[in-house]
């Protein structure tokens, strides 16, 4: 059974860090690209970011780029998502996502002062 | 970047009824598309990835087709569970994209 679990969600203030952790098994992790989507309260889905199989190669969306890094352990089946500098707009649900097996529950950051 | 546009917004359905969901990419991405539904609070859920292939367990009255721009989700028989937001996605190329989501809701 496909099981994805993000962590590290919570409360910051503007101009704040986080570290979001997301284990995923049931598959082979580190055969695949693992992806970071997000959903502000109310709103749809927004792409964040995605890292290839091996860790080498990551691309994001503009309204993180240089602010947000993704990386991946695939000796852990980890993957992660380091945010820095965070406004008051970054506030959503992050769900850690293989756009092959399936998402994870989310996990929520509240940016706020 | 590829927009996906997602029509309609909103559905009123009955338990039973055919409903068809549509997407129309800004440019050709083959295949390479997914849908998935989402209840309230909860994470979505893929129910199909290159645009017709069902993932395991889902229900066979979802079935999916296009290629090319123009890309359908349909339901053949509403069921009590199926009402609950449904969105398309586009995997062609980054930035992934989705469409704006169908409210599919109860009549």
């Amino acid at each position: 059974e496909v099981q994805v679990v993000e962590s590290g969600g919570g409360l910051v203030q503007p101009g704040g860090s986080l570290r979001l952790s997301c284990v995923a098994s049931g598959f082979t992790f580190s055969s695949y690209h693992m992806n970071w989507v997000r959903q502000a309260p109310g709103k749809g889905l927004a792409w964040v970011s995605r890292v290839n199989s091996d860790g080498s190669s990551a691309t994001y969306a503009d309204f993180v780029k240089g602010r947000f890094t993704v990386s991946r352990d695939n000796a852990k089946n980890t993957l992660y998502l380091q945010m820095n500098s965070l406004s008051v707009e970054d506030t959503a649900v992050y769900f850690c996502a293989s756009m092959v097996y399936g998402w994870g529950q989310g996990t929520l950051v509240t940016v706020s002062s | 970047d590829i927009q996906m546009t997602q029509s309609p917004s909103s559905l009123s359905a009955s338990v039973g009824d055919r409903v068809t969901i549509t997407c129309r990419a800004s440019q050709s991405i083959g295949s390479s598309v997914s849908w998935y539904q989402q209840k309230p609070g909860k994470a979505p859920k893929l129910l199909m990835r290159l645009a017709s292939r069902l993932q395991t367990g889902v229900p066979s009255r979802f079935s999916g087709s296009g290629s090319g721009t123009d890309f359908s989700l349909t339901i053949s028989s509403l069921q009590p569970e199926d009402f609950a937001t449904y969105y398309c996605q586009q995997t062609d190329s980054t930035p992934i994209t989705f469409g704006q989501g169908t409210r599919l809701d109860i009549k």
